[in-house]
């Protein structure tokens, strides 16, 4: 069975803090990883990483992969209390791309 | 990017009745589209796969007769809560996969928020 863990569950920062939430994954038939920031309606998308080391940057997050320990980063620098959502991480398989999602990390950052 | 609706955005109904969603891919076609749920404070869970022509694909635990699903074109696919109990009250959402740089991203909708009194 796919299985995707995140940590940590929740995570209270002070604005202007760096934070990194992590992503581990045992699955078979890996296409990508996938990243994304739910606040309160559907995921809005933020990565696609498929190739391990190549860091993906947009603005203030940035994300990197690694394949052989099977797990990834997201990286949030200068938080923003408009920062403040669940990030999910998700894993894409077989030739549809199936995704399986992580329990998410709930990120609140304070003033 | 390719954009996916959902239809109703919510809706409120009575235990025993049946309510449909629809999940449409606005500007692409999806042989493929994925349908989850999400309870509060919890993650998205795969529900079912719905494959365009053929039966939908269920994930363990999922009653597909009580989760009918019908993907009748490459742009639509709909799932029918059939005999809604309030436990169904859930987040329902749709996904599509579209193939860019020979990989998929998954485009999701807005999602559905049902409520059953």
């Amino acid at each position: 069975e796919d299985k995707v863990v995140q940590s940590p569950l929740s995570l209270v920062v002070h604005e202007g803090d760096t934070v990194t939430l992590n992503c581990s994954y045992e699955v078979t038939n890996f296409r990508s990883l996938l990243w994304y920031k739910q606040e309160k309606k559907a995921p809005t998308f933020l990565f696609m990483l498929t190739s391990s080391g190549i860091e993906k940057k947009s603005g203030r997050l940035s994300s990197i992969l690694d394949k052989k320990e099977l797990f990834s980063i997201l990286n949030i620098t200068a938080t923003q209390t408009g920062d403040s959502a669940v990030y999910l991480c998700a894993v894409a398989t077989g030739t549809a791309s199936k995704l399986t999602f992580g329990t998410g990390t709930r990120l609140q950052v304070t003033l | 990017g390719a954009v996916v609706s959902q239809h109703p955005s919510w809706v409120i109904c009575k235990s025993g009745t049946s309510v449909k969603i629809e999940c449409r891919s606005l500007d692409f076609q999806a042989t493929t589209m994925f349908w989850y749920r999400q309870f509060p404070k919890q993650s998205l869970m795969l529900m079912a796969t719905s494959n365009e022509g053929s039966k939908a694909t269920y994930e363990q635990g999922v009653e597909k007769d009580k989760f009918l699903i019908n993907h009748a074109s490459l742009t639509l696919s709909t799932l029918t809560v059939t005999s809604a109990h309030p436990e169904d009250s859930s987040f329902y959402i749709c996904s599509a996969p579209s193939r860019t740089s020979g990989n998929y991203e998954q485009y999701f909708g807005p999602g559905t928020r049902l409520t059953v009194t």
